[in-house]
């Protein structure tokens, strides 16, 4: 059973056209996160909800929000995606400090034309 | 400076042969140290995680190695399969540190 959702799998928008991606958890894990992965590169951590505090990493553009509105679901908005956006999404969730193990969904692969 | 250095980048190797993937880590204080496989256009699936104290842990074929003296990683696929192919991520965790420092990977290619 999957455990951490994302949604959609792909999205195409256009340039500066506002895009919202959708990450949902079935392990009532307090902590999630969200990673921009691009080519043959590790993950970048952009930000993460500690129960419903917002951390936010300091090089994170301003481009880039996030809701999280109960435990369940968290939201990434791009609010003006630009060609440098394109990239893999990660979304994860892990119980408590980072020690314990972090879940990852699957992904979604951003295009940007 | 990155915290986190594998390789080699990247592996070519034949179905049935064994390979071994490097990760040396500067991070500090050590809390423990994860080896993820991804699959292309997937998220990261954990293998293994190890504490300082661990020395080697297995899963299936494959199996992590731990000097946290030296701040050295590797992990060894034992026959290789055409499944294996992927990028393995090596990621130390600091202590008290609630985000993980990834490595960039290996990509590793097993050809039949």
């Amino acid at each position: 059973d999957a455990m951490v959702i994302q949604n959609p799998r792909y999205q195409v928008t256009q340039f500066g056209k506002p895009v919202t991606l959708s990450c949902s958890q079935t392990l009532n894990h307090n902590v999630m996160y969200w990673y921009q992965q691009k080519s043959s590169q590790a993950p970048k951590l952009l930000f993460h909800y500690y129960d419903k505090d917002f951390n936010n990493e300091a090089d994170t553009p301003d481009n880039f929000q996030s809701r999280r509105p109960n435990t369940s679901f968290c939201f990434l908005d791009i609010r003006s995606p630009g060609l440098g956006d394109a990239a893999m999404y990660l979304c994860a969730t892990t119980l408590g400090l980072a020690e314990n193990e972090q879940f990852f969904g699957p992904g979604t692969r951003l295009t940007v034309l | 400076k990155n915290q986190v250095e594998q390789s080699p980048q990247s592996l070519i190797i034949l179905e049935g042969k064994n390979c071994t993937l490097q990760c040396n880590y500067t991070v500090s204080p050590f809390s423990n140290l994860r080896w993820y496989k991804q699959d292309t256009g997937r998220g990261p699936v954990s293998l293994t995680i190890m504490t300082f104290s661990e020395n080697t842990k297995s899963n299936g074929r494959y199996t992590a190695t731990l000097d946290a003296d030296t701040k050295q990683s590797s992990l060894h696929i034992t026959a290789s399969q055409l499944s294996d192919s992927a990028s393995y991520i090596c990621v130390p965790l600091k202590g008290g540190y609630n985000k993980l420092i990834f490595g960039a990977g290996t990509r590793l290619a097993v050809h039949p």
